[in-house]
């Protein structure tokens, strides 16, 4: 039972460039989120998920896209990367309405 | 949409003492306020939480209390140990059955041996 995953943990990115943030979960928990912190910042939400095939933004949603074919994974998606996206990603997971559970964390870097 | 505020962001404790980290929220249809300890470099952990129909909830050395009149709550560290150092953040609900978190900026706990 490996909770909540992601990949990769370290990544850095020039401008411009995408890439696909990983989240799989193995809780069968229907609330999935994401989350960025930045240094010696709370956590803000980028975009949220109650189940397979539906998915809403947060409060930071510009500049990212999810989908969530699944309830096991819920893929973040950053199309052209600016330095401002610089920060540590946090996909978490929820069995109901409250609760929620971490992954390991993203570190990436726009250069 | 809810508002948390969390005092003060940096904390530094002899060990032995207590520690006090105080959050207000806005929406006071809330019901749900957790905590999170976050050590450097790892994911945020839950470490305690208190629902809207209860005051006060205790684990070993780690107290959380809610003033739901006053829209405050605050988590109480006792016996402060080297290992509590971390950063630790509130959250509460946007609203009644929200399932989305609004979390404080974190206060940074340092316990001095």
């Amino acid at each position: 039972n490996a909770g909540v995953t992601q990949t990769p943990k370290f990544r850095i990115l020039k401008i411009g460039q995408s890439m696909t943030l990983q989240c799989t979960q193995d809780m069968n928990h229907n609330y999935m989120y994401w989350y960025r912190q930045d240094p010696g910042m709370g956590l803000k939400l980028i975009y949220y998920s109650v189940g397979a095939g539906i998915t809403d933004k947060g409060e930071v949603p510009n500049g990212y896209n999810v989908s969530r074919s699944t309830t096991e994974d819920f893929p973040l998606r950053l199309e052209l990367a600016a330095p401002s996206q610089t920060s540590v990603y946090f996909c978490a997971t929820g069995r109901d309405s409250n609760e929620q559970f971490f992954g390991p964390g993203t570190r990436l870097t726009v250069l | 949409g809810e508002n948390v505020e969390q005092h003060p962001s940096t904390l530094s404790v002899q060990e032995g003492d207590s520690a006090v980290i105080k959050c207000t929220y806005s929406d006071s249809a809330s019901n749900y306020f957790p905590w999170y300890k976050q050590e450097l470099g790892k994911r945020p952990q839950l470490i305690i939480d208190i629902r809207s129909n209860v005051g006060e909830k205790k684990d070993q050395r780690i107290a959380v209390t809610l003033n739901k009149t006053a829209k405050h709550f605050s988590l109480h560290i006792t016996e402060t140990q080297p290992e509590d150092s971390a950063v630790y953040f509130c959250a509460a609900p946007r609203g009644a059955n929200d399932y989305k978190l609004s979390f404080g900026a974190g206060t940074t706990v340092t316990v001095r041996a």
